[in-house]
């Protein structure tokens, strides 16, 4: 399979704690995106790549959240400090530009 | 800033009953339209996608959907819908002109229960 690949795809944490997730776009693919889903509602940006670039943050993207993409191939998306808000599905996309292709996705539940 | 309306939370409908799904956005500018469907347990898939030209647009499995410029909408239809549709549907809309990147903005999604 070839697709959007992401890890883990559960994550269960303390309140307070850190995590990192990762996401491996499809090869061919320049553009990356992260997406948080909570239940009843359809996925929001919270962050873009080009290459290696980040060309834009949401505004739900809080100074708690990081993301990278060193080499312009995978990402990673860091929450530090974590909050029991922050318990939702992250997405990740990437696209040759259009359209986007998802992963599963990682849930992350704050406990 | 733009923003994608799915009126219809959850529809039920019986195997071979036909399908309408509304989407409705708010925009005034030029748009890229999208269906994705998410079938339980997996990643979001594409459906269809409307960029220009014929404002009928076919996707996969029989789907199709309508651009109405006049009425800022992208509904979702299949004439006889089959057990294997049951999903949650989201309309996305990309917004050209709006100087941001080119992320997607989504509905809050439809979930179809079809019974067998």
């Amino acid at each position: 399979d070839t697709g959007v690949s992401q890890d883990p795809r559960h994550k269960i944490t303390k309140r307070g704690q850190n995590v990192t997730f990762r996401c491996d776009p499809i090869s061919e693919h320049n553009r990356l995106y992260w997406y948080r889903q909570t239940l009843g509602q359809g996925p929001e940006f919270l962050t873009y790549f080009q290459n290696e670039a980040q060309l834009e943050k949401s505004r739900l993207l809080s100074d708690r959240f990081s993301a990278e993409r060193p080499k312009g191939s995978f990402s990673t998306l860091e929450i530090q400090r974590t909050e029991q808000g922050d318990s939702a599905m992250y997405l990740c996309a990437s696209a040759p530009p259009s359209p986007l292709h998802f992963g599963n996705g990682t849930r992350l539940t704050v406990t | 800033a733009q923003s994608v309306s799915q009126h219809n939370h959850h529809v039920i409908l019986s195997e071979a009953a036909s399908l309408e799904l509304g989407c409705n956005y708010s925009y005034g500018g030029t748009v890229n339209l999208f269906w994705y469907v998410q079938y339980p347990g997996q990643h979001l898939q594409l459906l269809l996608k409307y960029f220009s030209g014929d404002p009928l647009v076919k996707g996969i499995k029989g789907f199709e959907a309508e651009f109405i410029k006049s009425k800022f909408s992208f509904n979702l239809r299949k004439p006889s819908v089959q057990w294997s549709d049951t999903a949650e549907y989201f309309c996305a809309l990309h917004a050209i002109s709006s100087g941001s990147a080119r992320q997607l903005t989504f509905g809050s999604g439809t979930q179809l229960t079809v019974l067998p």
